[in-house]
């Protein structure tokens, strides 16, 4: 079946500008994740969604970071005013969540590649 | 705070050499463990995972058993090849609640060579 998808896959824009990021996660997947990987920094946590709500935003760098999910499906992720701190690879992931029990496989998009000029 | 710290590449082999990449973590309760890979080009997947202590996972030749005494979950394979070439991740997660968000170590660049 279908994985998990992301759009676009690459996004170069210049500083200042707004930019949304989309995930379509896997059908029937509950959990979404959504991390970011950087050159020094690794892979870093970001926000994650049960249904459409989001129990952890402790990862949001700062408040020009925002997500949302609608419909238990698509999320967005939005940056405004982008910095160029903000150039990485975005990654999406999705899982059962609660239905999948005490171990949940996240399964990973392709990312976006974010370039901020 | 939870936290995962594995050895740093990049690490260059000769086919059919034996593979070790190190990963420790600092965790509270009782993490799952898990290593990924990303060959080039393509995105993350998981390659083995252990939820509990003296586990061991393995897949596609590669094994890690989970020890808790050392605090460790090293990466092993016997034989590598060049399809093998990649970055791998060691990550955690805590048991607590529903949120399972992955806890990664830096990324261990592999390069094998015929």
């Amino acid at each position: 079946g279908a994985g998990v998808s992301q759009s676009p896959s690459n996004k170069v824009t210049e500083k200042g500008k707004d930019v949304e990021l989309r995930c379509d996660p896997i059908s029937g997947h509950t959990a979404l994740y959504w991390y970011r990987q950087s050159l020094g920094q690794g892979l870093e946590f970001l926000i994650y969604f049960q249904g459409n709500s989001a129990p952890d935003k402790s990862g949001l760098p700062s408040d020009r970071f925002s997500a949302e999910r609608t419909g238990g499906s698509v999320s967005t992720l939005t940056i405004q005013r982008t910095q160029q701190e903000d150039s990485a690879v975005y990654l999406c992931a999705s899982s059962l969540g609660l239905a999948g029990g005490s171990y949940n496989e996240q399964f990973f998009g392709p990312g976006t590649r974010l370039t901020v000029l | 705070g939870n936290s995962v710290t594995q050895m740093e590449g990049p690490v260059t082999l000769s086919e059919e050499a034996f593979l070790t990449i190190n990963c420790t973590y600092t965790a509270t309760g009782y993490p799952s463990l898990f290593w990924y890979v990303q060959y080039p080009g393509e995105g993350l997947q998981l390659l083995l995972k252990a939820t509990k202590a003296d586990d061991k996972g393995s897949n596609k030749g590669f094994e890690a058993t989970y020890r808790k005494e050392t605090t460790s979950f090293h990466l092993e394979k016997g034989s590598v090849q060049v399809s093998d070439s990649a970055v791998y991740f060691c990550a955690l997660t805590t048991n607590a609640g529903n949120n399972r968000k992955l806890i990664w170590g830096l990324g261990t660049s592999l390069a094998v060579n015929p």
